[in-house]
């Protein structure tokens, strides 16, 4: 089956720095991979999401790249707040009757002030 | 607030009894999703129902079956529970539940097992 691997598991950052979290994955034929954020205690929420026909996706301050070569994803934040703080999960999936999704172990971003 | 509800917010009950979670889906959402979250495991799909049919199965056990009724609200059914059962129990809903579907997470049922 998939697995997902995430990297790093903690991220400490400076207000106003970058944050990039990575994210591998091993099936050829997963084929859309969603970003989500988990705030403390929270649910988590839908932050962005790509589709393997697409190499870069950007909404504001967030940005996500595939490289569906070298099978990795990668998160990025840039100008980070301490809103920005929780855990972020990536996942990768696949559809049809085969519909699966599996995440990885989290990203815990702490962004100091 | 996405919309999802689930009830009971935490439940607490001992190795070898059975429990029921509910899901109430998005108004409009045709496909629940369950997901377990814990520590060990991390999160992970479990199944997935379509206007009242599974569509997905995922990491789900045997012990462990879901139903989506008419009125599209959902039921996980734990049974035979285990210490390692414990677990943050999410339910969430999608529109037509494509692959790209954006999920709305419920609040989550924390189940302890003890």
């Amino acid at each position: 089956g998939e697995n997902v691997e995430q990297h790093p598991s903690t991220l400490s950052v400076q207000e106003g720095d970058s944050a990039v979290i990575k994210c591998t994955y091993s099936d050829s034929a997963s084929n859309y991979f969603p970003w989500y954020k988990q705030e403390l205690g929270k649910r988590p929420q839908l932050i962005i999401d790509i589709r393997s026909n697409v190499g870069e996706k950007k909404d504001q301050r967030i940005a996500v790249t595939l490289n569906k070569t070298a099978k990795h994803f990668s998160l990025h934040i840039t100008e980070t707040q301490p809103e920005d703080s929780a855990v972020y999960f990536c996942a990768a999936g696949s559809g049809g009757s085969n519909y699966k999704l599996t995440f990885g172990k989290g990203t815990l971003l702490t962004v100091n002030p | 607030d996405s919309g999802v509800t689930q009830t009971p917010k935490h439940l607490i009950t001992a190795t070898g009894q059975r429990v029921t979670l509910r899901c109430s889906p998005r108004s409009g959402d045709l496909s629940v999703y369950w997901y377990q979250q814990s520590l060990d495991q991390g999160l992970q799909f479990l199944i997935q129902y379509y206007n009242g049919e599974e569509r997905a199965k995922g990491n789900i056990l045997e012990r462990f079956s879901a139903q989506q009724f008419p009125d599209l609200h959902s039921e996980l059914n734990l049974s035979s529970l285990e210490l390692g059962d414990s677990a943050l129990y999410f339910c969430a809903s999608s529109v037509r539940g494509g692959l790209g579907d954006t999920q709305y997470f419920g609040p989550g049922t924390r189940l302890t097992v003890l």
